[in-house]
Order: C-alpha cells, then structure tokens, then sequence
C-alpha cells in the first residue's frame, strides 16, 4: 500500500510555465486535498475533493485549478507560473465521514524562477 | 475566520525529558477539532494526536498527551520522555465541525514550533 503518491518530487518552472502536479491514492478515501507549505509557515489549503466530480476552493485558490474525475487521482495544476507560487505542495487523503486529513503525500517542492 | 498561533518558534530538550509545547487559537465556533501534526526533515506530515473539542477529557497517545482548556482556547502537547525521534517540526491545526458530524475539511494551521531533542 502506497498511500498518498505525488511526483514529481522537484520541480524548477521558468515563470509563465504551466505544469500539473499529480496525485494518487490507494487506500479509497473520498476526501482528498492540496495544501501548500511556504518557508516557515504552517500549511495552507488551496483546494478539496470530497469525491469524484466534486471540488471547491480552500484558502488560497487563485492561480491554481484542480479537476477530480476517479477517486483516486486528483492533479493540481499551475496554468501561469508565478515566483509567489514557489512552494511545497502537500497532497493529502482522509476516509468517509469527512474526518480531516490523516495521510499526507511526500510532498512537491516547487521553484519558479 | 480561525487563527492559530504557536508562540515558541523553536524549543529544546534533553532526550527522556518532558517538554510542552503551546498553542493557542482564536475562533467563533463553539463545536470543533484541534490537532498536533509532526513534520520530521524527510518532510512528511504526521498526525501526532486529535482532540474533539466537545470532549472534555484531553486526549492521549503514548508518549503523547494534550492539556485542552477550551475557556482559554489553549490546546498545548506534552511529549514525556523524549527521544531523538521527535526531532522535528510541530504544527497545531484547527477545524470546525459540522452539525452533522465530520469536520468542515478546511484546516487552519500554526506556523509551527522547531522541536530539537538533545542526545
């Protein structure tokens, strides 16, 4: 059991790039989520699945889009790069019931030069 | 909106020693979650301990303990004995829940406090 899959690992985007950043899981939560972590600041969420076909914004979703068509995969994807979005992206899972995240990802770190 | 704050950016301790850290949270809700997560340098983020703010006794896990005084808004962890293994970076969350059960999926981190265990 892998858990909570997210690659790539590193990343270096050149401004204005696009990419997409995956994430997969194999233990059949419904709740899946993507956070980002900034140097010395606790996680902040930028947006949630509590399904397939079913998302919305967390905190801090401007610049980002994500899509949730399986229950297992749901990619966040970067359209416009921005140096602002230099981060660690944490995938995260939690089963039915809506109980808050207990399987995180190993993260992405994100550089945008 | 929630806000969380860690007011010790970084501690230390000898290993087998005790230490506490603190967090303390500022809401409107009266029916929530609050959580200690650990995140060791291999970066992967932990779930350490869980409390339902509705439980009036604090919650316990090993070696892992909380002091939950909801009056206060003070949700501080206790980590007996500790070992090396608890290096690490230590995040206080908080989220709502919902009337019918469950939380609200959104939670509101601290920025964390840097806990060093001295050999």
């Amino acid at each position: 059991n892998a858990g909570v899959t997210q690659t790539p690992k590193f990343r270096i985007l050149k401004i204005g790039q696009s990419m997409t950043l995956q994430c997969t899981q194999d233990m059949n939560h419904n709740y899946m989520y993507w956070y980002r972590q900034d140097p010395g600041m606790g996680l902040k969420l930028i947006y949630y699945s509590v399904g397939a076909g079913i998302t919305d914004k967390g905190e801090v979703p401007n610049g980002y889009n994500v899509s949730r068509s399986t229950t297992e995969d749901f990619p966040l994807r970067l359209e416009l790069a921005a140096p602002s979005q230099t981060s660690v992206y944490f995938c995260a899972i939690s089963r039915n019931g809506g109980r808050q995240p207990q399987h995180f990802g190993d993260g992405t770190r994100l550089s945008i030069l | 909106a929630q806000t969380v704050t860690q007011s010790q950016p970084e501690m230390s301790v000898q290993e087998a020693e005790t230490v506490t850290l603190s967090c303390t949270y500022d809401t409107s809700e009266s029916n929530y979650y609050l959580f200690w997560y650990k995140q060791p340098p291999s970066r992967q983020m932990i779930l350490v301990i869980r409390q339902e703010a509705y439980k009036q006794q604090n919650a316990t896990e090993n070696r892992f303990s909380v002091n939950f005084q909801k009056a206060a808004k003070s949700f501080s962890l206790k980590i007996s004995d500790s070992q090396l293994g608890d290096t690490a970076m230590y995040f206080c969350a908080f989220a709502p829940r919902k009337r019918s059960g469950g939380s609200n999926y959104k939670l509101t981190f601290g920025k964390g406090t840097l806990l060093t265990v001295n050999p």
